[in-house]
C-alpha cells in the first residue's frame, strides 16, 4: 500500500514571500499521479496543481509550482509571492495507475496548515 | 468546468435517525464518485467508492449497513446515515472524477453531520 507524508504540520510565511510545503511517499509503482489540494477554512478542497509521474517536466499553475524528485519520491510545492488568500490546509496525495477500482482512489497525506502574515 | 456539489451543507439530527447526504456532479458526467470522512484537523479518509449503476466499494472498517450509498446515476451519489449515532457526527466529503479525466477528483463542500 501506497503512504503519503506531509512532514511539517504547520508554516508559515510573510505576504509576498516564497514558501515550500513538503510531501514524500512511499510506494513500488512506476507510474502513478501526485496531487496537492488546498483546503481554506471554508473546507472546500480546491485542486492546486497536478503532475503525472511518467512526465519530468515539474507541473506549474501560475503561482504554484512543484519539485517533482522521482527517486527520491518527493513532491514539494512551492507557492511563489504569498498571498493571505493562500492561507488554508494543504494536503499531498497520490493515485496509482492501475486496475479500475483500485486505480480512482487518492491517499492522501496527513496535511500542512500554512499561515500567511501580513 | 467541474463542480461538485452536496447538499445540506449542514445537518443536526436525534441520535437514531436517517440522514441522507447528496452529491451532485453540475457542469459533467461523473463516472466515479468517492465519499470521505474529515475529523477536525485531520486528513480525508475515504469511505467508499461508487461507480454509476453499481454497488459501492466499501474500505476496510466501514459498514455498509450503517453507510448506504447509492449511486443511481452519472450525477448524483447519495450516502445516508442510518440510525445515526453521536459518533457518528463529523464532516463528510464526496468528490467525483470525470469520464474524460478520471485521475483526478473534484471535491463538494462538505456536509456537517451533527448527532445529538
Amino acid at each position: 500500500a501506497q503512504t503519503v507524508t506531509q512532514s511539517q504540520p504547520e508554516m508559515s510565511v510573510q505576504e509576498a514571500e516564497t514558501v515550500t510545503l513538503s510531501c514524500t511517499y512511499d510506494t513500488s509503482e512506476s507510474d502513478y499521479y501526485l496531487f496537492w489540494y488546498k483546503q481554506p477554512p471554508s473546507r472546500q478542497m480546491i485542486l492546486v496543481i497536478r503532475q503525472e509521474a511518467y512526465k519530468q517536466q515539474n507541473a506549474t499553475e501560475n503561482r504554484f509550482s512543484v519539485n517533482f524528485q522521482k527517486a527520491a519520491k518527493s513532491f514539494s510545492l512551492k507557492i511563489s509571492d504569498s498571498q493571505l488568500g493562500d492561507a488554508a490546509m494543504y494536503f499531498c496525495a497520490y493515485r496509482s495507475v492501475g486496475v479500475y477500482n483500485a486505480g480512482n482512489m487518492l491517499t492522501f497525506g496527513g496535511g500542512t496548515r500554512l499561515m500567511v502574515k501580513p | 468546468g467541474a463542480v461538485v456539489s452536496q447538499h445540506p451543507s449542514r445537518v443536526i439530527c436525534k441520535s437514531g435517525t436517517s440522514v441522507k447526504i447528496e452529491c451532485r456532479s453540475l457542469d459533467f458526467q461523473a463516472t466515479t464518485m468517492f465519499w470521505y470522512r474529515q475529523f477536525p484537523k485531520k486528513s480525508l479518509m475515504l469511505m467508499a467508492t461508487s461507480n454509476e449503476g453499481s454497488k459501492a466499494t466499501y474500505e476496510q472498517g466501514v459498514e455498509k449497513d450503517k453507510f448506504l450509498i447509492n449511486h443511481a446515476s452519472l450525477t448524483l451519489s447519495t450516502l445516508t446515515v442510518t440510525s445515526a449515532h453521536p459518533e457518528d457526527s463529523s464532516f463528510y466529503i464526496c468528490s467525483a472524477s470525470k469520464r474524460e479525466r478520471a485521475d483526478t477528483q473534484y471535491f463538494g463542500p462538505g456536509t456537517r453531520l451533527t448527532v445529538l
